[in-house]
């Protein structure tokens, strides 16, 4: 089955700070998301982005299909976008395959 | 709306219990996912239905688990005999198929324990 991969497993950043977010799948997709796990559990979904580019406030996504990645970008960071970010993808249908997640922790 | 909503929030039960997991979804939404979260193996997809339908079952680790949907407004996850290792925190969603809308809504989980 298509394999999911992001880095970094893990990221620290000071209050302020911009970073980037990568998700690389190893197939073709016609379904891909993003999602914040915000520190009580609750899954969020940031963008739904098989391809293109989406910018929602300080978050934007872009996803290049064809060479099978996307990334999450993050400006401004604050102590609120702390949790786990996770890339999801599907090839057929709506059967969406979770990668292992970005775990990110933002200090004040 | 008020979102996916799923209930129990928390359940601990015995080992070789019954264990039932309930999810509302989004009104008109019609597709509707349970996932299975555990440290260990991540958000796996169990099932998932359409139009109240189950499409793929290929995630159901057992045949101690089953789901239904008996209507558009809402699905069952049944665990029966429960065992520790079924521990985890379980999620529904659901999601529009028409384009440009996939974007999947979760609910907020029901975090089981098996003693």
């Amino acid at each position: 089955g298509i394999q999911v991969e992001q880095s970094p497993p893990d990221l620290i950043l000071q209050e302020g700070a911009n970073s980037t977010l990568r998700c690389n799948f190893s197939d073709s997709v016609n379904n891909l998301q993003w999602f914040h796990q915000n520190p009580w559990g609750q899954l969020i979904n940031l963008f739904y982005i098989p391809s293109g580019t989406k910018q929602n406030g300080r978050l934007s996504a872009t996803t290049v299909a064809t060479e099978r990645y996307s990334l999450l970008y993050i400006s401004s960071s604050q102590t609120t976008d702390s949790g786990v970010y996770f890339c999801a993808v599907g090839t057929g249908g709506f059967k969406t395959i979770f990668g292992a997640g970005t775990r990110l922790f933002v200090k004040a | 709306d008020a979102g996916v909503i799923q209930s129990p929030r928390h359940e601990v039960t015995e080992m070789g219990q019954e264990v039932t997991l309930r999810c509302k979804p989004i009104s008109g939404h019609d597709y509707l996912f349970w996932y299975r979260q555990t440290m260990m193996r991540g958000l796996e997809l169990l099932i998932y239905f359409n139009n109240n339908v189950p499409i793929d079952d290929s995630g159901m680790p057992e045949d101690r688990f089953s789901a239904k949907m008996p209507n558009a407004s809402f699905s069952t996850l049944k665990i029966q005999p429960s065992e520790p290792r079924d521990s985890a925190v379980y999620f529904c969603a659901s999601s529009l198929s028409s384009a440009g809308v996939g974007g999947y809504t979760f609910g907020s989980g029901t975090r089981l324990t098996v003693v």
